[in-house]
């Protein structure tokens, strides 16, 4: 079945650091991919998306590109701060099935 | 938008009891997930609904558990004869959808139970 992985964390940063949280993802066909936060006592958000190949998903200065070739969707900011501070899932979902979660990366930012 | 709702947030029971989740959805949200998540690993799906139609359940769900949607609007997640296994935190989400496979959930904050 499908399945994504992402690297173990923690993952312990200072503050205008540069952050790289790698995901890779098996799957038959082509699904569409995902990166959700999950800030310290809240619900999952969604952080961005990418729909198919060589898309490039952005918001709040993270960044990750569908990469078909490699099967990842790395997660990437130039400079961190202390507020980027949760746990980052990185999930796929073929059409008309479910989403699968990868088992998330606790980032802890340091000022 | 007032968000996902789920009550309670917490729920400490003994073995073998039963219990009972609420989730509140965004209001023209017509799809309703319920999602498991153990401590560092991430949401596993249980089952989902579109509008009151129960549509698919995870072969992982054991007969204990049950999830209804009257009227397409509100869930309730039952466990029956609960074991320490059940231990987890119990997520809710919401959507209007699929979206050319962009498909975005809201999630609510989950209801932490703790079988003792």
């Amino acid at each position: 079945g499908d399945s994504v992985t992402q690297m173990e964390g923690p993952v312990t940063l200072s503050e205008e650091a540069f952050l790289t949280i790698n995901c890779t993802y098996t799957a038959t066909g082509y699904p569409s991919l995902f990166w959700y936060v999950q800030y310290p006592g809240e619900g999952l958000q969604l952080l961005l998306k990418a729909t198919k190949a060589d898309d490039k998903g952005s918001n709040k200065g993270f960044e990750a590109t569908y990469r078909k070739e490699t099967t990842s969707f790395h997660l990437e900011k130039g400079s961190v701060q202390v507020s980027d501070s949760a746990v980052y899932f990185c999930a796929l979902r073929n059409y008309g099935q479910n989403f699968v979660f990868g088992p998330g990366t606790r980032l802890s930012v340091l000022p | 938008d007032t968000g996902v709702s789920q009550d309670p947030r917490h729920k400490i029971t003994k073995r073998g009891q039963n219990v009972t989740f609420r989730c509140d959805p965004i209001s023209e949200h017509n799809r309703l997930y319920w999602y498991r998540q153990t401590l560092g690993q991430g949401p596993e799906f249980l089952t989902y609904f579109q509008n009151e139609a129960q549509l698919e359940k995870s072969r992982l769900l054991s007969d204990r558990f049950s999830a209804e949607r009257p009227k397409g609007s509100f869930s309730t997640l039952e466990i029956q004869r609960t074991e320490q296994g059940d231990s987890a935190m119990y997520l809710c989400a919401s959507s209007s959808g699929e979206i050319g496979g962009g498909e975005k959930l809201f999630f609510g904050s989950g209801t932490q139970l703790s079988v003792l």
